[in-house]
């Protein structure tokens, strides 16, 4: 069965501290692995879609990077408008679903 | 481009009643998805059409429902509301499936659903 888990749930950086939220999937024939960015009361916003392993993409402090088994989304110099939550979800190959991880909610503090 | 509208933005219903939320799609998408959100338990996928067709759907009771009109205008339906109903409800469209960058899920602003 198809499944996407991201870690940590949350997690606090000061403004300034890069780091990195993971997501592990597991798929049959994947066929995208999306980032989304959520603000509270919104919907998801789309970021990054990835298609093979050693892919990457890059936006503005954001840079998302995939391998067969899990995705990272990397974040450098963070600033407090970066605070959301991160969603990632993945596509596989027979089905029209995709999968969401729970998401990582970023506080980045001033 | 005007993106995905979902109409109502809110609204707040009693059990046992049934509600109808709507979703206008991207200019162009034909393919219209149904999210159901929770702080518990995430995204779940509820149903995906694509030309008014019904292709996937989730684990969810057969109170739930959808339909997509032949503008790729869509409508979700949940009969019987339970307390448990109360929700984000998330639409998403995309232009189509298979590879690249024609199956990026572009979602709406959620209607909030509040069942008491």
């Amino acid at each position: 069965e198809d499944q996407v888990t991201q870690s940590p749930e949350a997690l606090r950086l000061q403004e300034g501290e890069s780091s990195s939220l993971n997501c592990s999937y597991t798929v049959s024939g994947l066929r995208g692995l999306f980032w989304y960015r959520q603000d509270p009361g919104k919907g998801p916003e789309f970021l990054f879609t990835l298609y093979s392993a050693g892919e990457e993409k890059e936006k503005e402090r954001l840079k998302a990077t995939l391998t067969k088994k899990e995705s990272f989304l990397h974040i450098t110099a963070p600033k407090p408008e970066d605070s959301a939550t991160y969603l990632c979800a993945v596509r596989g190959s027979g089905t029209y679903k995709y999968i969401f991880g729970t998401g990582t909610r970023l506080k980045v503090l001033a | 481009k005007a993106g995905v509208t979902q109409t109502p933005r809110y609204l707040i219903k009693t059990r046992g009643q049934q509600v109808t939320l709507s979703c206008s799609p991207i200019s162009g998408h034909r393919s219209v998805s149904w999210y159901q959100q929770t702080p518990g338990q995430g995204l779940q996928f509820l149903f995906e059409y694509f030309s008014e067709t019904q292709r996937n759907k989730g684990n969810f009771p057969g109170r739930f429902s959808g339909r997509q009109f032949s503008n790729s205008r869509s409508e979700m339906n949940v009969s019987t509301l339970e307390l448990g109903d109360s929700a984000l409800y998330l639409c998403a469209s995309s232009l189509a499936t298979g590879q690249g960058t024609k199956n990026i899920q572009y979602f709406g602003a959620g209607t909030r659903l509040s069942v008491l």
